[in-house]
């Protein structure tokens, strides 16, 4: 069973600094992988969705990575800012899983002014 | 609308009740997922509908639990005899394809008195 592991589980961090939150996935056989942002009582937006046969992807000041050998991916958001507080999540697509995104526990970021 | 529309926002029912949550996918999206979401805790899959296949409904919790996609584009999920282990927020999300970017709903929050 994939299994998906988000760590730190909340995160706080002075405006301006750049940061990394981190995603582990058990199996490797993914389709893709994709980063959401959540607010308070919203559901969720994505940010970016990797294929397998990517290394990474960018919007803004997102840039989102992926080592499928190793199941790790990480999202780098540089220059944080307030508003950049939310929780973060991936989720997976694996090939044998008939299509159904497995998620991650999440990441909550708080940025302080 | 340019999103996916979820109604009601909130619902609060007696245990015992049956419910019905409706979800509007953006026109054109193929795939339509429902998830479950438990304060505190991560996204629990549901189920997930792709075209004119039969819907993958390996995360319903019990059989109170159906749900069904109506000429490919409205989807309810019915919850009968309800509990109050059921009280949660129930997301729908849909994308273009299996393979896109998933669009979210902002939710209906369930609370089973």
């Amino acid at each position: 069973k994939q299994e998906v592991t988000q760590i730190p589980a909340a995160l706080s961090v002075p405006e301006g600094e750049n940061l990394v939150l981190n995603c582990s996935f058990t199996d490797s056989a993914i389709y893709n992988l994709q980063w959401f942002r959540q607010d308070p009582g919203k559901g969720l937006t994505s940010l970016l969705l990797i294929q397998s046969s990517q290394r990474e992807q960018t919007s803004g000041r997102l840039n989102a990575s992926l080592d499928k050998s190793s199941g790790r991916s990480t999202l780098y958001i540089a220059a944080s800012q307030p508003g950049d507080s939310a929780t973060y999540l991936c989720a997976v697509i694996l090939r044998n899983a008939g299509n159904m995104l497995t998620f991650g526990g999440g990441t909550r970021l708080m940025v302080k002014p | 609308g340019a999103g996916v529309s979820q109604s009601p926002s909130n619902k609060v029912t007696e245990k015992g009740k049956d419910v019905e949550l409706r979800c509007d996918p953006i026109s054109g999206h193929t795939a339509l997922y429902w998830y479950r979401q438990s304060l505190g805790q991560g996204l629990e899959f549901l189920i997930y509908f792709q075209g004119n296949s039969a819907p993958d409904k390996s995360g319903l919790p019990s059989d109170r639990f159906s749900a069904e996609r109506t000429g490919g584009s409205v989807s309810t999920l019915t919850i009968q005899r309800t509990q109050q282990e059921d009280s949660a927020v129930y997301l729908c999300a849909s994308s273009l394809t299996w393979n896109s970017p998933l669009h979210f709903g902002n939710g209906t929050r369930l609370t089973v008195t």
